[in-house]
């Protein structure tokens, strides 16, 4: 069974750091690439940043390019975001999700929710 | 990377069939045949419900089906129920980014 579980995120100052990680379990995870997407309170899905499973490729969206940073440990199963320069529209609830072939979200975590206020 | 189109909601009755549209442009929905559908209750994570337009996962109700014309795909489910009350997203590859996610659809079982 494929399970993703990504740390507690919490409230952090507009300004500030943060890194979520994320641990994969149920698949060969080198094989697949990883995807962080986030739900603002009230609002749609928005893809943020994916990583192939080499970790050799990243793609970040507009929003967060230049402050957020994906990554990922294949020895650990495991992916990050480091988030910088937090903003308050970055306040949202952040999934991390595996892929299946060009569906780049496939199996998601429960989700983490980020708050990013004074 | 903008967003594709979806209706802001879609209603039937129980047993009804409803369709879900879901609008892009030849460089994400008609361009390839990754589109994907999620299914999200309140306080949930997304469920993948189609992928590659027409694709169902294991586990998933066979009530629920995919299609695409042109830069549009849709996701029909037949013989509503009240458990399919739920947000809907639509998702595309895309030529520039891995994916893009639709606007979202809430679709009501009167």
């Amino acid at each position: 069974e494929v399970r993703l579980v990504e740390s507690a995120g919490g409230l952090v100052q507009p300004g500030g750091s943060l890194r979520l990680s994320c641990a994969a379990s149920g698949f060969t995870f080198n094989n697949y690439a990883m995807t962080w997407v986030r739900q603002a309170p009230g609002k749609g899905l928005e893809w943020v940043s994916s990583i192939s499973g080499s970790g050799g490729s990243t793609y970040y969206a507009d929003s967060v390019r230049g402050r957020f940073t994906i990554s990922r440990d294949n020895s650990k199963d495991a992916v990050y975001l480091r988030m910088n320069s937090l903003r308050a529209e970055d306040t949202a609830v952040y999934f991390c999700a595996n892929s299946r072939g060009y569906s780049y979200a496939y199996n998601w975590g429960q989700g983490t929710l980020v708050t990013v206020s004074s | 990377q903008s967003a594709l189109t979806q209706p802001a909601s879609v209603s039937g009755s129980p047993g009804q069939s409803i369709t879900i549209s879901c609008s892009g442009t030849s460089s994400d929905v008609g361009g390839y045949n990754y589109v994907s559908w999620y299914q999200q209750h309140p306080g949930k994570a997304p469920q993948v419900m189609i992928s590659d337009v027409s694709d169902r996962p294991s586990g998933v109700s066979n009530r629920f089906s995919g299609s695409k014309s042109g830069n549009t795909a849709s996701l029909t489910i037949s013989g509503l129920q009240a458990e399919d009350e739920a947000d809907y997203y639509c998702s595309s590859y895309t030529s520039s980014s891995p994916i893009v996610f639709g606007t979202g659809t809430k679709v009501t079982v009167l």
